[in-house]
């Protein structure tokens, strides 16, 4: 069974970058099955894929176009976990961010973390 | 983007009575829909997958049906704990999007 375990700040100022990890059990980051996903969501924009990180024998992104110039996420194999990093962000970033996994819809998610930005 | 908007806003029901609610796409995604609940504080929950496969541990009152642009999940006789807001998900196309969700509330 897998289980993800999110940690990170709750609070950034705008124009800094919001940094959030997703560690795994019960499964590998560099499983060749996998995908391993960040999912926002805020009152005003719903829940909202963000990307995906996944190994195929070498290592893969997607992101959503209206963060792509701003985002960043990455594995961490000697940790088993995974990484997201947005820049620049604004109050409109204020959401409650998940990772969760899957390659189509999203079996398993974290518990959350909600990030507030606000100088 | 495929828009997905779901119907209605929010439904009120009564425990024990049949809840049916509606997920349409804007253009046709064939089966790949995914249905998910999500209770006040919690991360979303796996309902369904392909439009109509219940996920591992999913009770049978959970049903969903439809393929193409018309999606519906039925729940056939509410107990107390599936009072939530619901959500689908279509995974045919890129980016991956959701619903605005239907919250069913207790009549």
């Amino acid at each position: 069974q897998v289980q993800l375990q999110q940690s990170g700040p709750g609070l950034v100022k705008p124009s800094q970058s919001l940094s959030l990890t997703c560690a795994i059990s019960g499964d590998s980051v560099s499983s060749n099955s996998a995908a391993w996903n960040w999912i926002r969501q805020s009152p005003s924009r719903g829940l909202e894929w963000l990307g995906r990180t996944y190994y195929r024998s070498k290592w893969y992104n997607d992101y959503a176009v209206s963060v792509k110039s701003r985002i960043s996420i990455n594995p961490d194999t000697s940790k088993n976990q995974f990484s997201l990093q947005l820049n620049s962000v604004t109050p409109e970033d204020t959401a409650i961010y998940y990772c969760a996994t899957g390659n189509y819809y999203m079996d398993v998610w974290g518990k959350g973390t909600t990030v507030t930005v606000s100088s | 983007e495929i828009v997905m908007t779901q119907s209605p806003a929010t439904l009120s029901v009564s425990p024990g009575e049949r809840a049916s609610l509606s997920c349409r796409a804007s253009q046709s995604i064939s089966i790949y829909l995914a249905w998910y609940q999500q209770k006040p504080g919690q991360a979303p929950r796996l309902l369904i997958y392909g439009a109509s496969t219940r996920a591992t541990g999913i009770p049978p009152r959970f049903s969903g049906s439809g393929s193409g642009t018309e999606f519906t999940l039925t729940i056939s006789s509410l107990q107390s704990e599936d009072f939530a807001v619901y959500y689908c998900q279509q995974y045919d196309n890129w980016p991956r999007t959701f619903g605005q969700g239907t919250k069913v509330e207790i009549k």
